[in-house]
C-alpha cells in the first residue's frame, strides 16, 4: 500500500483558513485520496475524498497536485469543532475492488486556539 | 438514519477468556470493516466482510475472528486473550467509498 506523510501537529487560530498537507509521492493511477479525521473520544468521521481534480464539500475542500504527488485539505474557517486528528489516506479503488481497507497513519493533530 | 453501533461500549476481561464484540451496519450498508487501535500502534485494520464473506484481512493473528449475518451485522472474537489486546475497537460499515465509523469499544485485558 502506498505510504502517505503528514506533519505530526499544526496549530491554527479559531475562524481562520487551516492548509493540512499531506505527501504521497509513491501514489499510483487507481489510488483516491480519502481523508479522515478523529475527534476525541469518537471514531473516525469521513471528510473528503478524491482522484485529480479538486474537491468541495460542506465539510472541506481537498486540492490536489497536478502530479498527484501531495494534497492538501482546506478547512475554510477552523472552529473548535474542528480539533481533531486529521488522517490523509489513499485508497485503491481500482482492479482489486471498492474494498473497505484503510490503512491509516499518524495523522496529523490539529490544535484550534480561540 | 440511524448510526452505527457497538455493543458493548466497554468490557473489563482477563488474560485467557474469549471476548465476542458485536456491529450493527447503517441500514443498507454491505460492507463492515474492524478496527484496532492502541497509542502505540495507531489504527490497525483487522478485516472487511462484504455480504457474508470476508473480503480483506489484516495482519493479525488467528485469534482474532469474525463473521457477518445475512442481516450484514457483524461480530468480531478474540480468543485467548492477551494484555496487549487491550484497545478501542472500531467497527465501520460502508455503502460505496465512505466509511462511517461507529463509537468503539473499548475493551481492557487484565
Amino acid at each position: 500500500d502506498a505510504k502517505t506523510t503528514q506533519p505530526n501537529s499544526m496549530e491554527s487560530n479559531e475562524e481562520e483558513p487551516v492548509h493540512l498537507p499531506c505527501n504521497h509521492s509513491t501514489i499510483s493511477g487507481t489510488d483516491y485520496i480519502h481523508w479522515y479525521r478523529q475527534l476525541p473520544s469518537q471514531g473516525p468521521e469521513y471528510v473528503i475524498h478524491g482522484l485529480t481534480s479538486n474537491v468541495n464539500n460542506r465539510m472541506a475542500s481537498l486540492a490536489i497536485a497536478e502530479d498527484r504527488k501531495s494534497s492538501t485539505l482546506i478547512l475554510h474557517r477552523a472552529t473548535l469543532r474542528d480539533a481533531a486528528v486529521y488522517y490523509c489516506i489513499l485508497r485503491d479503488q481500482g482492479g482489486s475492488g471498492n474494498t473497505g481497507k484503510l490503512i491509516f497513519g499518524q495523522g496529523t493533530t490539529l490544535q484550534v486556539k480561540p | 438514519k440511524a448510526g452505527v453501533t457497538q455493543t458493548p461500549r466497554y468490557l473489563i476481561k482477563t488474560r485467557g477468556q474469549q471476548v465476542t464484540l458485536s456491529c450493527s451496519p447503517i441500514s443498507g450498508h454491505r460492507s463492515v470493516s474492524w478496527y484496532q487501535q492502541t497509542p502505540g500502534q495507531g489504527l490497525q485494520f483487522l478485516f472487511e466482510y462484504f455480504s457474508e464473506t470476508q473480503r480483506n484481512k489484516g495482519n493479525f493473528p488467528g485469534r482474532f475472528s469474525g463473521r457477518q449475518f445475512s442481516n450484514s451485522r457483524s461480530e468480531m472474537n478474540v480468543s485467548t486473550l492477551e494484555l496487549g489486546d487491550s484497545a478501542l475497537y472500531l467497527c465501520a460499515s460502508s455503502p460505496s467509498y465512505e466509511q462511517y465509523f461507529g463509537p468503539g469499544t473499548r475493551l481492557t485485558v487484565t
